[in-house]
């Protein structure tokens, strides 16, 4: 079954509308958690690192005030588009950092595609 | 730095054929993590392979096989006898140690078209 429940899967809004996505882990507790973003036929890029209890690790080229991102509970990070644009319509995907010492990969949710009208 | 090369963008085959998918990768770090992933017009990333920097050996997993050449850099992925199903973006990926972040650097995807 699923590890990582992604949700929702697709959203369609108006611009100006903030979006939340989710990102659940359902196995194990998860410290960490990563955010990607494709667009259209490229590549996935890293966006940030979610941290449990602390701030997000934004890569460079990210705004933090416009992907806001919240990992309050080991088994939940959200990323909220504020105010999205149009520019701001893009796959986004999480992946689930397990524990140390598991020796077990990330795992990826199934992805939101985002489309801002 | 890290760097992925998948400099396949696109490759199509006809039904039954066999088709290799290129990865080359660049890193600083002695023990990395590489990876196939699967990404179907559906959109989710399907897990296919992880392999550790120390571990060389070729692997082979049903129609799938996998090529680790560190001496070249190169990470490369055979599918046999090819099916219409296997038609989607093929992503490698590199994850290092040395900052500890064990966030996932992709290459550009080769998009793999089987025909029938």
């Amino acid at each position: 079954g699923a590890v990582v429940s992604q949700h929702p899967s697709r959203v369609i809004c108006k611009s100006g509308t903030s979006v939340k996505i989710e990102c659940r882990s359902l196995d194990f507790q998860a410290t960490t958690m990563f955010w990607y973003r494709q667009f259209p036929k490229q590549s996935l890029m890293l966006m940030a690192t979610s941290n449990e209890g602390s701030k997000a690790t934004y890569e460079q080229g990210v705004e933090k005030d416009k992907f806001l991102i919240n990992h309050a509970s080991l088994t939940l990070s959200t990323l909220t588009v504020t105010s999205a644009h149009p520019e701001d319509s893009s796959f986004y995907i999480c992946s689930v950092q397990p524990p140390r010492g598991s020796n077990q990969p990330q795992h990826f949710g199934d992805g939101t595609r985002l489309s801002i009208l | 730095a890290q760097k992925v090369t998948q400099a396949q963008t696109e490759i199509s085959v006809v039904e039954k054929e066999d088709v290799t998918l290129d990865c080359v990768y660049e890193t600083r770090d002695t023990t990395y993590y590489l990876f196939w992933y699967k990404q179907p017009p559906s959109g989710e990333l399907v897990f296919l392979i992880r392999r550790n920097s120390f571990d060389e050996q070729n692997e082979i997993s049903g129609r799938y096989s996998w090529n680790f050449q560190k001496s070249t850099s190169s990470f490369n992925f055979t599918i046999t006898a090819s099916q219409v199903v296997d038609s989607a973006v093929y992503f490698c990926a590199l994850s290092e140690t040395i900052t500890g972040a064990n966030n996932l650097f992709f290459g550009t995807g080769t998009r793999l078209t089987v025909i029938p």
